[in-house]
């Protein structure tokens, strides 16, 4: 399975601010996603990140709350712009990975708390 | 419109018992895929398994087994002979044509010393 890695581990930010997380894969991958955690919850599908496209995102996240790159098919940035409390969350993005996608490994996570 | 639902949120057990997680889910797609996940206190999401739709073969790896059947949209999972390092959140996931992952809330699994 592919090595995921993501950057920060976890921050703290301030009200207002953004936070922008970032996904590498040791192997290209087509399909990159970003899910959300809330404390205590399931994950949520956030949205689809395809090189050469726009993300496809699910009902209740917008662009400008949640603007996705992805630049390669080995990296992807995930922003969360003008935190509020509510932002506080474990961010992971996952990859598919096989002839049809139906594998999914995630990275470790981005743990955010906003202050 | 997928569903998955975990009935039991939390679940304690004394390390050497057998464990049954349950998972149901509700899907319109022929052809889907299941899969377990466990998410220790760390945070990371840990791949176990992953089933389709046309294989009914219940499977075992080591402790691990599960147990998949249409007839009931059921797909639980059992550890064998507990350990504490089983302690964790388990999540069951359902995806279908979209390949896109619609998470059970997750049951939480004590094992006591």
């Amino acid at each position: 399975s592919a090595v995921i890695s993501q950057k920060p581990s976890r921050d703290i930010c301030q009200r207002g601010t953004s936070l922008t997380i970032q996904c590498q894969v040791d192997s290209q991958v087509t399909m990159m996603f970003w899910y959300r955690q809330q404390p205590g919850q399931s994950l949520t599908l956030i949205a689809t990140a395809n090189q050469g496209s726009e993300a496809t995102y699910e009902s209740g996240f917008v662009i400008d709350k949640f603007p996705i790159s992805r630049p390669n098919l080995t990296f992807s940035t995930l922003t969360v712009s003008n935190l509020s409390p509510e932002d506080s969350s474990i961010y992971l993005c996952s990859v598919g990975q096989g002839s049809i996608f139906y594998e999914q490994y995630f990275g470790p996570g981005t743990r955010l708390t906003v202050t | 419109a997928q569903k998955v639902t975990q009935a039991q949120t939390e679940i304690s057990v004394v390390e050497k018992e057998d464990v049954t997680l349950d998972c149901v889910y509700e899907t319109r797609d022929t052809t889907y895929y299941l899969f377990w996940y466990k998410q220790p206190p760390s945070g990371e999401l840990v791949f176990l398994i992953r089933r389709n739709s046309f294989d009914e073969q219940n499977e075992i790896s080591g402790r691990y087994s599960w147990n998949f059947q249409k007839s009931t949209s059921s797909f639980n999972f059992t550890i064998t002979a507990s350990q504490v390092v089983d302690s964790a959140v388990y999540f069951c996931a359902l995806s279908g044509s979209n390949y896109k992952l619609t998470f059970g809330k997750g049951t939480l699994l004590t094992v006591n010393p």
